[in-house]
Formats: C-alpha cells, sequence, structure tokens
C-alpha cells in the first residue's frame, strides 16, 4: 500500500452506463491528480486539485467529471464512455515542497 | 519545457548493479530531476529525485552530471522484483504539476 487507495481495482461498464472511480489518501497532501494511462501511450495528465479547488483541466471531454469533496477524497465521474476510454486511471497525491507524487494502483476500465 | 531521452530497454543479470541513463539537456536551472518505475499494471512509484548533488536512498542511488544535462539512476543490486519500467521525469508546468512521463526504459533482470 502506497498511502493511496483507489478503487475499484477494475471496472467494466456499457457505453450507457454511470460509474464513479474513488481515490483516497491520509497522507496529508493538499495536491491530488487523475492521470489516464492507455495502453501503449504515455501518461496523460487529467485533472488537478489544490487545497479542494480544481486548478487544471486537461482538456478533458465532459464524459469525465471530477469531484473533491475534501483534501483526502478524489472522485472520477464516468457516464455515456466510449470504447477508446479504456485505459488505467491513476490517482496521485502529492505534499508542499520538491517531493515526488505518491500515486495509487490504478482503476483498470473496460468500456464495452 | 526540458524534455528527457532514455534507452528503450537495458536487461540486467541478478545480483549486478543496474545502470539507467537519462538526458536533460534542457533542463533549467531550478528542475528537479525524478525518478519512478512502474510495474506491469501497478501505479508509479517514486525511487527518487535531486537538483545538483547525488542522491541515495534505501532504493537507489541518483548521479547527476555537474552540467545536469543528464542522470544516472543506479540500483546496486538488482532483483527479479526490481523488473519495470522506469521513468526519468522533468518535466513540469509552471504550477509544478507533472503532465506526463514519456516512454522510460524497460529494465528487465534477468536470473
Amino acid at each position: 500500500e502506497t498511502g493511496v487507495t483507489q478503487t475499484p481495482r477494475h471496472l467494466v461498464m456499457g457505453m450507457t452506463n454511470k460509474k464513479s472511480l474513488k481515490c483516497e489518501q491520509h497522507l496529508g497532501h493538499n495536491a491530488m491528480y487523475w492521470y489516464k494511462q492507455s495502453a501503449k501511450k504515455p501518461l496523460e495528465l487529467m485533472f488537478v486539485y489544490n487545497f479542494k479547488e480544481q486548478t487544471e483541466n486537461n482538456s478533458v471531454p465532459s464524459r469525465f467529471s471530477p469531484e473533491c469533496p475534501n483534501s483526502s477524497h478524489l472522485f472520477l465521474h464516468l457516464h455515456t464512455l466510449q470504447p477508446e476510454d479504456s485505459a488505467l486511471y491513476l490517482c496521485a497525491s502529492r505534499g508542499e515542497g520538491p517531493y515526488g507524487y505518491t500515486f495509487g494502483s490504478g482503476t483498470r476500465l473496460t468500456v464495452v | 519545457d526540458a524534455k528527457t531521452t532514455q534507452p528503450t530497454s537495458m536487461d540486467c543479470a541478478e545480483g549486478r548493479a543496474a545502470n539507467l541513463p537519462c538526458n536533460h539537456s534542457t533542463i533549467s536551472g531550478n528542475e528537479y530531476v525524478y525518478w519512478y518505475r512502474q510495474i506491469h499494471s501497478q501505479g508509479p512509484q517514486y525511487i527518487i529525485h535531486g537538483l545538483k548533488n547525488n542522491e541515495t536512498n534505501e532504493m537507489a542511488s541518483l548521479i547527476i552530471t555537474e552540467d545536469r544535462k543528464s542522470s544516472t539512476l543506479i540500483l546496486p543490486h538488482a532483483t527479479l522484483r526490481d523488473t519495470a519500467v522506469y521513468y526519468c521525469i522533468v518535466r513540469f508546468d509552471n504550477a509544478g504539476n507533472m503532465l506526463t512521463f514519456g516512454g522510460g526504459t524497460r529494465l528487465m533482470v534477468k536470473p
């Protein structure tokens, strides 16, 4: 365990479904992130939250909707996804200073 | 916007030192070098970071050249569990957010 917990680990959903990914950290970090990692593509930043406020939306389609109710929890709400959205979705957190990111184990999403 | 260049893959014998190079010739003076690794289908794991001086922790050592244009991650006694993709990162936006990882080096530790 890294200190960042993601659930579920695996998710299969149809294109008309609505689902949510959850991320939780109790490291006292103030910044939380969603990243997407597709097969054979580099990691891509999706959303950034600092002190619960969204500070960056990296041109992500509106079918992905983030929510950060407090500094320990981060959600990614999914609706009407496409098969090309199938990927590993990673949550990360970071504290103050030039320290590294702590990643969760990811949610492997398959859209059918 | 500093970018990195790493070999696509490397092999290492179990018990030997693994030396993973990274070129970052456009790095600016205040940018840190970070190393992560990712074991198949898991989240990336932070290994080490440095600015100018060489660094060592319980996982690895980081050697940064004096001109800071390249660095080497050293795993002193590689084990089979060190088989992973290793990423060298210097690319952050103005707010300090890590944007992407790049291709990385696939290290295969062999018995």
